[in-house]
């Protein structure tokens, strides 16, 4: 059963302090693993999406990467601003456009 | 552009009681969804759409029907609530090549009493 696990659930830092969140996945064969970030109150807004282990995608102060088994969302020197909740999502091989989601991981950024 | 647009925002229903809930969107997209998001877990799909006409079951349909009412629009009806339909609903929609890059609305918060 194809499957995302998000860790944490929450995480607190204070500003500068940099970190990374983790998203371990379990699908028969990746087409894509994706991740969002979510607002208080508001839609998803896409990220990243990586397609095969070893790729590397950046924005800003945010980093994807990904392995074969995971995928790590780093997060340099974070803003208060970066406080939100970030979501990751998977498709596997045998859907043409259903995703399977983690519950997410509340990051928030003290100033 | 507006983007994706979600109406209402928030609505309270007693048990057994319909509603459609309204999507649409301006950019000229050709699939759209509607997922469901509940604390703890991941969103899940309810009902997708590939192109004006078409639609398919997702991962939790029961309870749930939809209408692609043309190109812009895909609502989302539930004929006789429950309880367990109180969540938060997000429509989304992706350009043909996106490949899964999702533009999602700001949700309807419901609450079925």
């Amino acid at each position: 059963e194809d499957q995302v696990t998000q860790s944490p659930e929450a995480l607190r830092l204070q500003e500068g302090e940099s970190s990374s969140l983790n998203c371990s996945y379990t699908v028969s064969g990746l087409r894509g693993l994706f991740w969002y970030r979510q607002d208080p109150g508001k839609g998803p807004e896409f990220l990243f999406t990586l397609y095969s282990a070893g790729e590397e995608k950046e924005k800003e102060r945010l980093k994807a990467t990904l392995t074969k088994k995971e995928s790590f969302l780093h997060i340099t020197a974070p803003k208060p601003e970066d406080s939100a909740t970030y979501l990751c999502a998977v498709q596997g091989a045998d859907s043409n456009y259903q995703l399977i989601w983690g519950a997410g991981t509340k990051l928030i950024i003290k100033p | 552009n507006a983007g994706v647009t979600q109406t209402p925002k928030f609505q309270v229903l007693k048990t057994g009681q319909s509603m459609t809930l309204q999507c649409a969107q301006d950019m000229n997209h050709n699939s759209m969804y509607w997922y469901r998001q509940d604390p703890g877990m991941g969103l899940r799909l309810i009902y997708y759409s590939a192109s004006e006409g078409t639609t398919d079951k997702g991962e939790v349909p029961n309870g749930y029907n939809v209408s692609r009412l043309n190109k812009r629009e895909f609502s989302l009806r539930l004929e006789s609530a429950a309880p367990s339909q109180t969540s938060v609903y997000f429509c989304a929609s992706i350009r043909a090549g996106a490949y899964n890059e999702q533009f999602f609305g700001p949700g309807t918060r419901l609450t079925v009493l």
